[in-house]
Order: structure tokens, then sequence, then C-alpha cells
């Protein structure tokens, strides 16, 4: 099966904090996406990487950074939080026309 | 740009009851289309699919059928039951779900016993 792990389930930052968000596939998948939810709202794009060091901006990515490094590894930054960034942040890869999400990290800023 | 619209929630049924969520897109050229579930605490699984017009995605009950005269693809289960309490989003993608997905706003089914 295929696996993508995010880092922390639960984060609860600062207000100015550079904070990362990890995750890893296992499935040597060419592309790597991250996503927040928010009630009412549904899924809207941050970033997302075609391939190691490449990277296209999504809907929103105001706020947020992204580095890939590694073709297993996908990192969304937040260079200085702030309070409208408390969301579930998910991040997906994709292989055979399916795009697979890892269980979401629940970030809190306060 | 592309859009997916979605019935919204809360949807309340009773176990066995039929269920229907709405969906309709608008796309340009052919999108493929894709219904997800998230269930309580977990990320999102993909539920069924279809990549071209009429073609029916079906799974675990649900079925959905690619309709592109009316740019829809409702998401229909014969029978819910209480394990199908979830919310449910629907989605396209340009190329087939390996490029970026465009999401509907998510409709969330709690079944009762």
């Amino acid at each position: 099966d295929v696996k993508v792990t995010q880092s922390s389930r639960y984060l609860v930052k600062r207000t100015g904090e550079k904070v990362f968000l990890e995750c890893v596939q296992d499935m040597d998948h060419e592309n790597m996406f991250w996503y927040r939810q928010d009630p009412g709202l549904g899924l809207r794009l941050i970033y997302f990487s075609y391939d190691v060091k490449m990277k296209e901006k999504g809907d929103i990515p105001e706020g947020y950074s992204v580095s890939r490094e590694k073709k297993e590894r996908f990192s969304l930054i937040l260079e200085s939080a702030s309070t409208n960034q408390t969301s579930m942040y998910l991040c997906a890869s994709t292989g055979a026309d399916t795009q697979y999400f890892g269980p979401g990290t629940r970030l809190t800023v306060l | 740009g592309d859009s997916v619209t979605q019935m919204e929630g809360p949807v309340t049924l009773s176990e066995e009851a039929f269920l229907t969520i709405n969906c309709t897109y608008t796309a340009t050229g052919y999108p493929s289309l894709f219904w997800y579930v998230q269930y309580p605490g977990e990320g999102l699984q993909l539920l069924l699919k279809a990549t071209k017009a009429d073609d029916k995605g079906s799974n675990k009950g649900f079925e959905a059928t690619y309709r592109k005269e009316t740019t829809s693809f409702h998401l229909e289960k014969g029978s819910v039951q209480v394990s199908d309490s979830a919310v449910y989003f629907c989605a396209l993608s340009d190329r087939g779900g390996s490029e970026k997905l465009v999401f509907g706003k998510g409709t969330k089914l709690t079944v009762n016993p």
C-alpha cells in the first residue's frame, strides 16, 4: 500500500514562529502537493512539485514556501506563522492516476 | 477557471436509506472526475473515479456516472450504513488525476442507526 506520512498530527505554534511541516511518501512518486482544509472552503492547493527542486504555486501560496530536496520528501514552510494560518494541512502524492493523502496536520497558531 | 459545486450539507440519513450527493463541474477540456471520502480524524481516500463521458465509477456500494451533457458526477448509494458517516468531496483533474485537483467544498454525511 502507498503510504504518505506527515511529521505531526497536531501542532501548536506562536505567532511569528517559523514552522516546518514534513511529508514523506514511499512510492517513488514524482508529484507531491500541499493543501489546506478549512470548514466551508474545502481543500485549497498551496504548492505542488513535479520533481526534486521543482515547485509551482497553487491557488493560495501567500505566506508559505516549500522545499523538495529529495524525491520522497516535500516540506511546507511557514516563514512567520500567523493566526489565519490555523488550519488542517494535507499532503498528497500521485501515482497511477490517483492522489494519495496523508493523515493531515492540524496546526494551531496562537 | 475550473470549479466544482457540490450540494451543501450536512446530510443526515437513517441506516438503509438511499443516498444522493449532487456534484456539478465547470472545466475546459475533458477532465477526470473523482469522489474522495474523509473519515473522522483521517486524510482523504479515493472512493471512485471516472475518466471519460458515460464512465461509471463504483466502489463499496457507491456509484457515480460521468455525465458530460449535464456536467455532473452525482454520488449514489442504495443503502447507507452507519460506517458511511464521513465527509465526501467531489473533485476534478485535467490530466487523469496526476495533476492538481480542484475540490468541491465537501458534504458531511451522518448516518443514524
